[in-house]
């Protein structure tokens, strides 16, 4: 079945802990993405990877990091959370293509919360 | 800068009814206006999505209209049903970028019995 799982769920954490949540996906995409959704805001991009170590910010980029070592992979760092990330976290991965568009596949979502 | 504006923020509506949900973006370079649907618990799904050379475009009960002139693109389910409750995005993007997606706030539909 072709998916996107991202790992864990669910996460609290304290103030500056360090975390990595983890996004995996089996269609062989080349693109992924890491976004936040907030009440209100909607989802906003956090971070975009080409393909295998090209990455780029996205609208939010602050306070993470990100790295694409295999193409399969896209994992989300928080080197030193913060409450202001609370927030429900997805991954999402897209094909390349020529001129056309395709779609974005989004994960299940990752509910974090920092205390 | 919010790029992409959506209305309303929650909708109700009957069973049978038509629920419309509008965006409106600001970059007149955006070509590729997408609808996402997210059930609780869930990722946003792509729902229907449409170019700026066509005007209308319907997939079941799912149509979006566009008018580039205004810079507007609207959501229309027809005979909407109960399973249609959940939350609607509007997004926009340039083709060629379409990983760089931009959404609008969010809908949250409720289709009563």
């Amino acid at each position: 079945e072709a998916q996107v799982t991202q790992n864990p769920r669910y996460l609290i954490t304290v103030t500056g802990k360090k975390l990595t949540v983890t996004c995996s996906q089996n269609m062989n995409h080349e693109y992924m993405s890491w976004y936040r959704q907030d009440p209100g805001l909607g989802l906003r991009q956090i971070y975009y990877s080409m393909n295998v170590e090209v990455t780029d910010k996205g609208d939010v980029p602050e306070g993470y990091k990100v790295s694409r070592k295999e193409k399969r992979n896209f994992p989300l760092i928080l080197e030193s959370p913060s409450p202001n990330q609370t927030s429900l976290y997805f991954c999402a991965s897209s094909a390349a293509s020529g001129s056309w568009v395709e779609t974005q596949y989004f994960g299940p979502g990752t509910r974090l919360l920092v205390l | 800068q919010q790029q992409v504006k959506q209305s309303p923020q929650s909708l109700i509506v009957q069973k049978g009814g038509i629920s419309i949900i509008n965006c409106a973006y600001e970059n007149t370079a955006f070509d590729y206006f997408p609808w996402y649907q997210q059930f609780p618990g869930k990722g946003p799904a792509l729902l229907i999505a449409i170019r700026p050379d066509v005007s209308e475009k319907k997939e079941g009960r799912f149509t979006i209209s566009f008018n580039k002139s205004a810079k507007q693109f609207s959501l229309h389910i027809m005979d909407s049903q109960p399973g249609d409750s959940a939350t609607y995005f509007c997004a926009a993007s340039r083709m060629d970028s379409s990983y760089k997606l931009i959404f609008g706030s969010g809908t949250r539909l409720l289709v009563r019995p």
